[in-house]
């Protein structure tokens, strides 16, 4: 089945830094990949999304790659602000037929911005 | 428009006492959910429902039982509730064509937190 996990639970950068948060999956036919994030209190919110025929998307000062060869994606976001305080999520398809049984969701990355 | 809402946002229960958590989305979303959020756990699905009268497990689903009565409203229901089902519950919704590129529009209400005692 689908696991899907992140690399550390807690990354502190220093502001105007980029950061750069990991996530490893485990089912090779997973189709799709969403990161979200969670501000304090609030539930997650899209950030950007990212196709397994895709290596690289890019949005608004983030970027998600992909590395189907070792089942690995980051969220990189340039320039962190102190609104980018929040629990980083990955999240990827359980499987590549389809589904409506939601997404699988790895345990987060709390990104704390140091002044 | 307000999206998803969930009530009610804070609960205290004892164990053994039931309660229900109501979802309502006015995004005409076909597809809802229920999660749960554990500290140091990702969201993990409870229930879920692909359209009025529908309903279907997730990934732990015990102790809990929802029902989709109307299109807009995801009731999750604990008849009995446990210590272990301390947590945070998140409802979401999608309107439930194109998949997988749906989940870039799944919508979270902001949660509602749980204490049993």
């Amino acid at each position: 089945g689908e696991s899907v996990g992140l690399h550390l639970p807690t990354l502190s950068v220093q502001e105007g830094d980029n950061s750069i948060i990991n996530c490893a999956y485990s089912n090779s036919a997973s189709d799709y990949f969403i990161w979200y994030k969670q501000e304090s209190g609030k539930g997650p919110q899209f950030i950007i999304d990212i196709r397994s025929n895709m290596d690289k998307r890019q949005g608004q000062r983030v970027t998600v790659l992909l590395n189907k060869t070792v089942k690995h994606l980051s969220l990189q976001i340039a320039a962190t602000q102190p609104g980018d305080s929040a629990v980083y999520f990955c999240a990827g398809t359980p499987n590549s037929g389809g589904g409506a049984d939601g997404l699988t969701f790895g345990k987060g990355t709390h990104l704390i911005i140091q002044p | 428009n307000a999206g998803v809402t969930q009530t009610p946002k804070f609960r205290v229960l004892k164990t053994g006492q039931s309660m229900t958590l109501l979802c309502a989305q006015d995004m005409n979303h076909e597809y809802m959910y229920w999660y749960r959020q554990d500290p140091g756990m990702g969201l993990r699905l409870i229930h879920y429902s692909v359209g009025e009268g529908t309903t279907a497990k997730g990934e732990v689903p015990d102790g809990y039982n929802v029902s989709r009565l109307k299109k807009q409203n995801f009731l999750l229901g604990l008849e009995s509730a446990a210590p272990s089902q301390t947590s945070v519950y998140f409802c979401a919704s999608v309107k439930g064509r194109d998949f997988p590129s749906m989940y870039g529009e799944l919508f979270f209400g902001e949660g509602s937190r749980l204490t049993v005692l």
